[in-house]
């Protein structure tokens, strides 16, 4: 399995501020995607990161709110913007290893 | 698109017994079905997953069963220990989308 790196690991923030959160992983895959876990919730897909293409978002999710970035097949971040109280959650970066799926570390967000 | 229910929701059994929690899903096309422990404050981990060309896996004490023409697939964890207790997720696959999980079982092992 893919060693997967995510940080910060958690943040306060104001709201009205934006954090990005990054995510490396220590062999190239093609996809990466991004997860909400809502306190004592499942997790709900954000989008599809996609080395050399926009990424896919899910429905619910803009990517005004939700920009991603993929410039290489190691790398993305995700960048949380225009803040609210609302968007306090885990964020969980995760890379398919043929079909399921591996996590990062998670970034614990608390906006305030 | 894939829908997935996870049942039940919580689950207290004493250490030693057995548990049980079950899955089904709404696409026929689905042919993967991981399932992941998740500790409090951590990261969920895959512990046992099965293709729908396999009946049932068996890993340990940790098994997996799948009824494709029902669409349903479960877990089980026997002789049960503190270190069981966690939140459980199943998902399920095309391998074509991105997975789809349940809501999650919390299964507390008494002591």
């Amino acid at each position: 399995s893919a060693v997967i790196s995510q940080k910060p690991s958690r943040d306060i923030c104001q709201r009205g501020t934006s954090l990005t959160i990054q995510c490396q992983v220590d062999s190239q895959v093609t996809m990466m995607f991004w997860y909400r876990q809502q306190p004592g919730q499942s997790l709900t897909l954000i989008a599809t990161a996609n080395q050399g293409s926009e990424a896919t978002y899910e429905s619910g999710f803009v990517i005004d709110k939700f920009p991603i970035s993929r410039p290489n097949l190691t790398f993305s971040t995700l960048t949380v913007s225009n803040m609210s109280p609302e968007d306090s959650s885990i964020y969980l970066c995760s890379v398919d290893g043929q079909g399921s799926a591996f996590f990062g570390q998670g970034t614990r967000l608390t906006v305030v | 698109g894939e829908n997935v229910e996870q049942h039940p929701s919580t689950l207290s059994v004493q250490e030693g017994d057995s548990a049980v929690i079950k899955c089904t899903y709404s696409d026929s096309a689905s042919n993967y079905f991981p399932w992941y422990k998740q500790e409090l404050g951590k990261r969920p981990q895959l512990i046992i997953d099965i293709r729908s060309n396999v009946g049932e896996k068996k890993d340990q004490r940790i098994a997996v069963t799948l009824n494709k023409t029902a669409k349903h697939f479960s877990l089980h964890i026997t002789e049960t220990q503190p270190e069981d207790s966690a939140v459980y997720f199943c998902a399920a696959t095309t391998g074509n989308t991105p997975l789809v999980f349940g809501k999650g079982t919390r299964l507390s092992v008494i002591a």
